[in-house]
């Protein structure tokens, strides 16, 4: 299995700002995935962070909102950019390998005021 | 694309009974199902997953079912106890895509 380490694990930010939250897994890693969580909710999926091109975005996210790197197979950054507190979440990477089940980091709960 | 459907939203069940989680999907392409458990603050967790070549598998007090012909799948939890209060989630993945897709959740409330 997977050791995934994800940071911040929350924060509050001022709207208008960005904040930008880490995820570091033990192992080299096939597919790294950003989700989003509102409260109650279940996890949408905000895009595949894909090594060495851009990452691949669901419907309803862009890459100027949400900017993804990821630079090897082991780290993935997720940028939330000028924030609003429609933003407030929590933020999940997860990671999978080949036909395996999904590992998810610990989350980072934003509030943004 | 795929679509996750999973009953109920919220369960309630005195502890010692049984509860029961179902979810269909739409992709027949569908062949791995995996079942995760979140609680309160925490990430999700997989607690059990099944393939389609299989149509039961048991861990312990947790079973999962999988009818392939009606594209859905089940969560049994037997002797529940109040620890196994948590949200749960079906997922499904198709053998060519990466993405996994997931079912709105179940609120599992445990009475003692």
């Amino acid at each position: 299995s997977a050791v995934i380490s994800q940071k911040p694990s929350r924060d509050i930010c001022q709207r208008g700002t960005s904040l930008t939250i880490q995820c570091q897994v033990d192992s080299q890693v096939t597919m790294m995935f950003w989700y989003r969580q509102q409260p109650g909710q279940s996890l949408t999926l905000i895009a595949t962070a894909n090594q060495g091109s851009e990452a691949t975005y669901e419907s309803g996210f862009v890459i100027d909102k949400f900017p993804i790197s990821r630079p090897n197979l082991t780290f993935s950054t997720l940028t939330v950019s000028n924030m609003s507190p429609e933003d407030s979440s929590i933020y999940l990477c997860s990671v999978g390998q080949g036909d395996t089940e999904a590992f998810f980091g610990q989350g980072t709960r934003l509030t943004v005021v | 694309g795929e679509n996750v459907e999973q009953h109920p939203s919220t369960l309630s069940v005195q502890e010692g009974d049984s509860a029961v989680i179902k979810c269909t999907y739409s992709d027949s392409a569908s062949n791995y199902f995996p079942w995760y458990k979140q609680e309160l603050g925490k990430r999700p967790q997989l607690i059990i997953d099944i393939r389609s070549n299989v149509g039961e598998k048991k861990d312990q007090r947790i079973a999962v079912t999988l009818n392939k012909t009606a594209k859905h799948f089940s969560l049994h939890i037997t002797e529940t106890q109040p620890e196994d209060s948590a949200v749960y989630f079906c997922a499904s993945k198709t053998n060519t895509g990466n993405q996994f897709y997931f079912g709105t959740g179940t609120s599992l409330t445990v009475i003692p």
